[in-house]
């Protein structure tokens, strides 16, 4: 099965550029994803990338994906504090047993 | 995309009971799922919900204890039954839908019950 790995906890000043990795074991996905959960609410999808796919950029969001490395990171440009949330990377498995990470706690410092 | 209402949002419970948690989607699919997010956790999936037949459980999850029903293609429960303290989480219910070849998982807010 997929073994997923993140950083608990980052912290960056707003304004600052954020970057939250995730490492990974199993490259069988077709689309990988970021999601994000705020405090007291379920996971809200931010972006995804297809695996043959290397860079997405989707406003303040850039996801770039290294499958040699199978590292998956997302870029938030300009972070403020209501991006201050659990970010959470994920497999879809060809659609089956969709994946989480563990989460990145981001917090924003004024 | 879908929208979802579970609830309750949160509940305390008693140690041996058992509470049903109740999803609600505003369209129909096919595909909805049960994950549960403990304490600090990540989600872990508990079932799939099957419309018309028996849920598709994980490794870990049987029946006895969370009992699933899927009645239609809006609507779905989870029971959690005789609870204990480690049952203490957020239960999160999803539908996958398809979104330019991608499998994309729509949460609801989630249930967050605490066991004393």
């Amino acid at each position: 099965g997929e073994d997923v790995e993140q950083s608990l906890f980052l912290s960056v000043r707003e304004g600052d550029s954020s970057v939250i990795n995730c490492t990974y074991t199993d490259s069988s996905s077709t689309y990988l994803y970021w999601y994000k959960q705020e405090p007291g609410a379920g996971l809200q999808l931010l972006t995804y990338i297809f695996s043959n796919m290397d860079m997405k950029q989707d406003q303040r969001l850039t996801v770039l994906l290294n499958k040699k490395d199978k590292h998956l990171s997302l870029r938030i440009a300009d972070t403020q504090t209501g991006d201050s949330a659990i970010y959470f990377c994920g497999f879809d498995n060809y659609g089956q047993n969709f994946v989480f990470g563990p989460g990145t706690r981001l917090s924003v410092l004024p | 995309s879908a929208v979802i209402s579970q609830k309750p949002s949160r509940d305390i419970c008693q140690r041996g009971t058992s509470l049903t948690i109740q999803c609600q989607v505003d369209s129909q699919v096919t595909m909805m799922f049960w994950y549960r997010q403990q304490p600090g956790q990540s989600l872990t999936l508990i079932a799939t919900a099957n419309q018309g037949s028996e849920a598709t459980y994980e490794s870990g999850f049987v029946i006895d204890k969370f009992p699933i029903s899927r009645p239609n293609l809006t609507f779905s429960t989870l029971t959690v039954s005789n609870m204990s303290p480690e049952d203490s989480s957020i239960y999160l219910c999803s539908v996958g839908q398809g979104a330019d070849g991608a499998n994309v998982l729509t949460f609801g807010a989630g249930s967050r019950l605490t066991v004393l």
